[in-house]
């Protein structure tokens, strides 16, 4: 069975700071994709980026970046420059291509001046 | 309208009450997905709609029946619900296989079962 672990349910980081909110799963596929979404408080799920299960490269877009670990089956999150904005709950899923993603429990960013 | 519509944002119903959340996308996507999201729980999948066929029913009770009469609707009819049914309920649209840009959601609907 597929599973993803957010071991942190909040995270503080400064402004212009750079912060890194952890994801690991579990799959058996060999596969697969990583997506990480934010939901600010407004409800909706915005989508961020993704990382394939066979891409050599760590996803980038913009200030955000996935530290895609494949032996250790971990996909973290990287913000660089934190802005007042990135304060919002980011979940990290997982799923072939987007069938079916499975979402974990989330982790609270808030950013502070 | 771009993105995914959902409405209403809030609904408060009773335990015999019969309503609908309705979702609509106008992106040209073709799979549209039902979720609910309760406090300190993963998103949990309800429903799976590619094409118009429904693809994924993942157990959840019949008092949830979904429907989806073309690729840009998507509703969930709502009956006799508990009060543990309190949720936000997403609605997500993806172009099946289309991994790049993942889903879009809409903001949700709040719903409260008193």
């Amino acid at each position: 069975a597929q599973k993803i672990t957010q071991t942190q349910p909040g995270m503080f980081v400064q402004e212009k700071e750079a912060v890194t909110l952890d994801c690991t799963y579990d799959t058996s596929d060999q596969s697969y994709g990583l997506f990480w979404y934010k939901q600010p408080s407004s409800g909706e799920m915005i989508f961020l980026i993704y990382q394939g299960s066979y891409d050599e490269q760590n996803a980038t877009e913009g200030r955000y970046s996935l530290n895609f670990q494949k032996a250790r089956k971990s996909a973290n999150l990287v913000i660089s420059a934190s802005q007042l904005g990135d304060s919002a709950m980011y979940f990290c899923a997982m799923g072939r291509n987007t069938d079916k993603l499975i979402f974990g429990t989330g982790t609270r960013l808030q950013v502070f001046p | 309208e771009t993105g995914v519509t959902q409405t209403p944002r809030h609904l408060v119903m009773g335990m015999t009450n019969k309503k609908s959340l309705k979702c609509e996308q106008h992106l040209g996507h073709n799979a549209m997905y039902w979720y609910k999201q309760s406090a300190k729980k993963p998103l949990e999948l309800m429903f799976v709609y590619n094409f118009k066929e429904q693809t994924e029913n993942n157990s959840v009770p019949s008092r949830f029946s979904p429907e989806c009469p073309n690729s840009s609707h998507l509703f969930l009819h709502l009956h006799t619900l508990q009060p543990e049914d309190s949720a936000l309920y997403l609605c997500a649209s993806s172009r099946r296989g289309d991994r790049f840009n993942g889903y879009t959601f809409g903001s949700g609907t709040r719903l409260t079962v008193v």
